[in-house]
């Protein structure tokens, strides 16, 4: 079976501070991918890696960044946190970006950050 | 870029009931996904099926790429069923990023 943690279920944190949220897949998955999920706005793709240090922005990436210096790593970082980054964190993998067929998406448990 | 709903948006069952969800998209697709959303947050993996018909237990999935359709069977509802369905997408052009529905609100009620 597919595993892809998280490295925390609940996290408090202070505007400002430097955020680190991180992801590790154990199947060898080349794709993995950062979701926020907030109320009345669904799922939506922040940043996602198909490579080891290869990245691309999704379609909201604006205050934040993303590490992956191992394959089974993803980290998503805020920069500075601030109060509308308050949300609930979703990590993503997938095996292969060029792979057409078969390419089902894992998810993590999720990470309820809260920004204070 | 591609447009995926859901419906209903709510649904409210008493156990034992059926139901079916649908998932309608704008666009061609390479892969389909359903997902149930427990109450603590997490997706679990349902279905991946991009075409065809699939089976598992109590539930079922149906994609007519065709036809931009695919629709999700849940029979003899149970409370443990409760929670929220998303349908995703890879559109054709976009690589392997999922675009998510909206999704569909179930409780199941004993």
């Amino acid at each position: 079976d597919v595993k892809v943690t998280q490295s925390s279920r609940y996290l408090v944190k202070r505007t400002g501070e430097k955020v680190f949220l991180e992801c590790v897949q154990d199947m060898d998955h080349e794709n993995m991918f950062w979701y926020r999920q907030d109320p009345g706005l669904g799922l939506r793709l922040i940043y996602f890696s198909y490579d080891v240090k290869m990245k691309e922005k999704g379609d909201i990436p604006e205050g934040y960044s993303v590490s992956r210096e191992k394959k089974e790593r993803f980290s998503l970082i805020l920069e500075s946190a601030s109060t509308n980054q308050t949300s609930m964190y979703l990590c993503a993998s997938s095996l292969c970006y060029l792979q057409s067929s078969y390419n089902e998406q894992f998810f993590g448990p999720g990470t309820r950050l809260t920004v204070l | 870029g591609i447009q995926v709903e859901q419906s209903p948006p709510d649904l409210i069952l008493q156990e034992g009931a059926n139901s079916t969800l649908r998932c309608n998209f704008s666009d061609s697709v390479n892969n389909l996904q359903w997902f149930h959303q427990n109450p603590w947050g997490q997706l679990i993996n349902l279905f991946y099926i991009p075409s065809g018909t699939k089976q598992n237990g109590r539930l079922s999935a149906t994609t007519v790429a065709t036809e931009r359709y695919s629709l999700l069977y849940i029979s003899s509802s149970q409370t443990t069923d409760s929670g929220v369905y998303f349908c995703a997408v890879v559109w054709e052009t976009s690589g392997s990023r999922l675009t998510f529905g909206e999704g569909t609100q179930l409780t199941v009620n004993p």
